[in-house]
């Protein structure tokens, strides 16, 4: 079966460093990944997606993310963290019968 | 355009009580789905629908039911609100064939509590 693991739950980084959410897949076949973001009270919206057409995939905001087959992640970055980037962040797998299986989140916090 | 609406947005229900959570799109996808999120974790599937009329559960349906009479609305039915069913509801829907991937647009979200 295809799963996403997140392994961190909460991410603080300080405003202007580097951001790393890490998401590792399990897949038996080339997958589509996406990472979505939830703001408070707000629905998911789609960062960036991977189809196996390239593998950095640049997303909205800033953001990008590595597909690496040997190392089974998806790692999401951006350069620079801005205040408004604090939000709960989902590596998302797509199974074969067309149904998205979520990863349990990130909360990443931002600090001035 | 509006994308995918939820309403209400809030709702508080006494056990046993019945409700129909709305969705509907405005962009003529024919996929859609209804998630329901808990704190701490992703979003599990209950339904989804690949057009009007097709239904089918996901891994989380027991207690809900769903149908799809036209495009645009996939309505979530609780029949006999529990307490278990405490959570924050999305619905979804996406374009494409069946084997696209194509991103799923999702709504706010309805935040329901059983007491």
């Amino acid at each position: 079966a295809q799963s996403v693991t997140q392994l961190d739950s909460h991410v603080s980084v300080s405003e202007g460093t580097p951001v790393l959410l890490r998401c590792n897949y399990s897949s038996s076949y080339s997958p589509s990944l996406f990472w979505y973001v939830q703001h408070p009270n707000k629905g998911l919206q789609l960062l960036l997606k991977y189809t196996s057409a390239a593998t950095l995939v640049k997303g909205i905001n800033g953001f990008e993310a590595e597909f690496k087959k040997s190392e089974t992640s998806f790692h999401l970055t951006k350069p620079s963290a801005h205040m408004s980037d604090a939000a709960e962040y989902f590596c998302v797998v797509l199974t074969g019968f067309q149904k998205l299986v979520f990863g349990t989140g990130t909360r990443l916090l931002v600090s001035p | 355009n509006a994308g995918v609406t939820q309403t209400p947005k809030f709702r508080i229900l006494k056990i046993g009580q019945s409700m129909t959570l709305q969705c509907t799109q405005d962009m003529n996808h024919n996929y859609m789905y209804w998630y329901r999120q808990d704190p701490g974790m992703g979003l599990k599937l209950i339904y989804y629908s690949v057009g009007a009329g097709i239904t089918d559960k996901g891994e989380v349906p027991n207690g809900y039911n769903v149908s799809r009479s036209t495009t645009e609305d996939f309505p979530l039915r609780l029949e006999l609100a529990a307490p278990s069913q405490t959570s924050v509801y999305f619905c979804a829907s996406r374009t494409g064939r069946p084997t696209s991937n194509q991103p799923q647009h999702f709504g706010d979200g309805t935040r329901l509590s059983i007491l």
